[in-house]
């Protein structure tokens, strides 16, 4: 039983490019949610996708956008990048009908140059 | 707002003996859930212990065990009979049912041979 897998596990960009980061949730788990990790800092919520559509959100500007597919699978973009969007991604993933604690992925470093 | 405090950005103990890693939040909720994740340099986050808010008892796994305080709102978690491999960045974290986690700054614990 695989559990959540993101690709890829890094990625280098320089600022103004654009970025897209993926994440399959682990089986059975219908629910997606991002989340961004500065060096040295706790992870920060930045939105949770159920049903193919954004559930909540965080803190975090327009640029950063997703999406989820009808396999439960979601994609994290992120446009015009700036340096302080380097940080480590990860996603996780749950169940909305079992009350269970979300699976992590590995994460995806990011580092803008 | 919600807020997670974790007042030790680092901590050591030698191996084999026992460590308290500290713990306070925020909420004016009363149904929520209590995390400790650990995350080693490989980057995954892994579940360490799990604590519902409305249980008294305090949960233990194994070697790990929390003090969960609920009106003093404070959830430490003791390592018993440290182990080279529980050296990590340890975060607290609280998730109310249907949102998403709140993570405190983490605490980095070095296990000393």
């Amino acid at each position: 039983d695989a559990g959540v897998t993101q690709s890829p596990t890094h990625l280098i960009k320089t600022r103004g490019q654009q970025v897209t980061l993926r994440c399959s949730p682990k089986s059975g788990h219908d629910t997606v949610s991002w989340y961004q990790q500065a060096l040295g800092q706790g992870p920060q919520f930045i939105f949770q996708y159920y049903e193919e559509e954004e559930r909540q959100r965080g803190n975090f500007p327009d640029r950063f956008s997703g999406h989820q597919f009808p396999n439960y699978s979601s994609e994290l973009n992120v446009n015009a990048l700036l340096l302080g969007d380097s940080a480590l991604y990860l996603c996780a993933s749950s169940s909305r009908k079992r009350n269970q604690p979300q699976h992590f992925g590995d994460g995806t470093r990011l580092s803008i140059l | 707002a919600q807020t997670v405090t974790q007042s030790q950005p680092e901590m050591s103990v030698q191996e084999a003996e026992t460590v308290t890693l500290s713990c306070t939040y925020d909420t004016s909720e009363n149904n929520y859930y209590l995390f400790w994740y650990k995350q080693p340099p490989s980057r995954q986050m892994i579940l360490v212990i799990r604590q519902e808010a409305y249980k008294q008892q305090n949960a233990t796994e194994n070697r790990f065990s929390v003090n969960f305080q609920k009106a003093a709102k404070s959830f430490s978690l003791k390592i018993s009979d440290s182990q080279l491999g529980d050296t990590a960045m340890y975060f607290c974290a609280f998730i109310i049912y249907g949102q998403n986690f709140v993570f405190g700054p983490g605490t980095r614990l070095s296990v000393l041979p």
